[in-house]
């Protein structure tokens, strides 16, 4: 099984500052790997795939990069929307696996 | 609107079972590679069962109880969950996929407490 690893656990960051997100495999799964955002009481909501391929309607301050092993979710200018806990997860391999997520709160 | 409807979920002893059920609505679900996703209260995400190329795959933690299955005439997936555990506690959520294993649309998830 891979284990996906996010860190930090908390993130505190002011509104309109930059937060990056990282997430580990423990083997390489190539590019497939997905990020997702969870607000309190929502599902989660699909924000990048392939590892940096936005979906559909995401704002462009949202970004992914890295590949293999290691990979990065930035959003470049927080906005009040934007504090949730982050989920990364790889479909390169089964059992499919998500990282145990990164809250971006509010500092 | 196009979105996912989980229903099915409740309260149910150890050892009983429960049947969740997924609807769609503005599309064709049947169509599409289709998830059961958990998340246990206050805690991460957890895969639970795929249905779709190549065939239905399920996590050990729940292998030999849990059978997905789909119904395309209900546009309707299923998760049948047998011999259940305090652990199986969770929101259970219903995912689609379109090409690849990442999960475009979600459901707002059904609640499952297995409590005596």
């Amino acid at each position: 099984e891979i284990v996906m690893t996010q860190s930090p656990a908390t993130l505190s960051v002011s509104p309109g500052e930059r937060a990056t997100l990282s997430c580990r495999a423990s083997q390489s799964v190539s590019s497939n790997l997905a990020w997702y955002q969870q607000k309190p009481g929502q599902a989660p909501r699909l924000l990048i795939y392939g590892a940096s391929t936005r979906a559909t309607g995401l704002p462009a301050r949202f970004s992914g990069s890295g590949s293999g092993t290691e990979f990065t979710l930035t959003i470049s200018s927080l906005q009040s929307e934007d504090f949730a806990v982050y989920y990364c997860q790889q479909y390169n391999n089964w059992p499919l696996t998500f990282g145990g997520g990164t809250k971006v709160e509010i500092k | 609107e196009v979105q996912l409807v989980e229903s099915g979920g409740g309260l149910v002893q150890p050892g009983g079972s429960l049947t969740l059920s997924c609807a769609a609505s503005g599309f064709t679900l049947t169509i599409y590679d289709l998830t059961w996703v958990r998340q246990a209260p206050g805690k991460g995400l957890e895969w639970v069962s795929s249905i779709g190329n190549p065939g239905t795959t399920v996590a050990d933690s729940v292998k030999g109880r849990f059978t997905i299955s789909k119904d395309s005439s209900k546009n309707t997936l299923y998760l049948q969950m047998n011999s259940l555990r305090a652990e199986d506690t969770a929101l259970y959520y219903c995912t689609k996929s379109s090409g690849k294993w990442n999960f475009d649309l979600w459901g707002r998830g059904t609640l499952v407490t297995v409590s005596s």
